[in-house]
């Protein structure tokens, strides 16, 4: 099952731009995860935000969570080449087994 | 540290055979893991969830008998896909919990295993 819808399903920025994504979920969360993926690649960890935290830095990350809406951002600032890939929401959900449900995942294409 | 080797990275078969992919912690003990499948350009899939010395439990609409889970020790994960036809070719990855408290950031991920059944 999908936990997440992330919008855009796409985005195409300039090198140097920030990059903004959405995540929204549905269902009760202990913290959520945002993790990039390469082409055919398997997942880097990027960040995780705990849910009683709002707001979260790493570098050029900067992580936003609001429960009441359900919902979290991921924003790259000064973005480069080499930012290009896919991002995925990932929720820890709140149930008797731990596991993290992906989001539907946002491609990012950073032109030169 | 954390890191969860995951083989082979790819793999072809002839429809009807089985395969196995081997996911290996080696650097913690994992008393959890996970699979995924994830089709091209799609999101990740979970499937199973397996924990050391138990049965795996399955994602609603996956095929247990398919899918073998064993969780045999504490280091090591296989995921058997039985009787592989053409629609099972997807992309398969692992994912090791550090531990059962869910608070603690501690997912890592297996470089993932590309099957493609001919």
């Amino acid at each position: 099952s999908q936990q997440g819808e992330e919008d855009p399903q796409a985005l195409s920025i300039q090198e140097g731009e920030n990059a903004t994504m959405n995540c929204s979920y549905k269902t009760s969360i202990n913290n959520l995860q945002w993790y990039r993926q390469n082409s055919g690649r398997g997942l880097v960890h990027l960040i995780l935000i705990r849910s009683n935290e709002r707001e979260k830095h790493s570098g050029r990350l900067r992580v936003t969570l609001d429960t009441s809406k359900k919902s979290s951002s991921l924003l790259i600032t000064a973005s480069r080449a080499a930012d290009t890939a896919s991002y995925f929401c990932a929720t820890d959900i709140y149930s008797s087994a731990s596991k993290i449900i992906f989001g539907s995942g946002t491609r990012l294409s950073i032109r030169p | 540290g954390a890191v969860v080797s995951q083989h082979p990275s790819r793999v072809i078969c002839k429809s009807g055979t089985s395969v196995k992919i081997e996911c290996r912690s080696l650097d913690f003990q994992a008393t959890t893991m996970f699979w995924y499948r994830q089709f091209p350009k799609q999101s990740l899939m979970l499937m199973a969830t397996s924990n050391e010395g138990s049965k795996a439990t399955y994602e609603q609409g996956v095929e247990k008998d398919k899918f073998l889970i064993n969780h045999a020790s504490l280091t090591l994960s296989t995921l058997t896909v039985t009787s592989a036809h053409p629609e099972d070719s997807s992309f398969y990855i692992c994912s090791a919990a550090l531990d059962k408290d869910r608070a603690y950031a501690g997912y890592t991920f297996g470089s993932g295993t590309r099957l493609t059944v001919v």
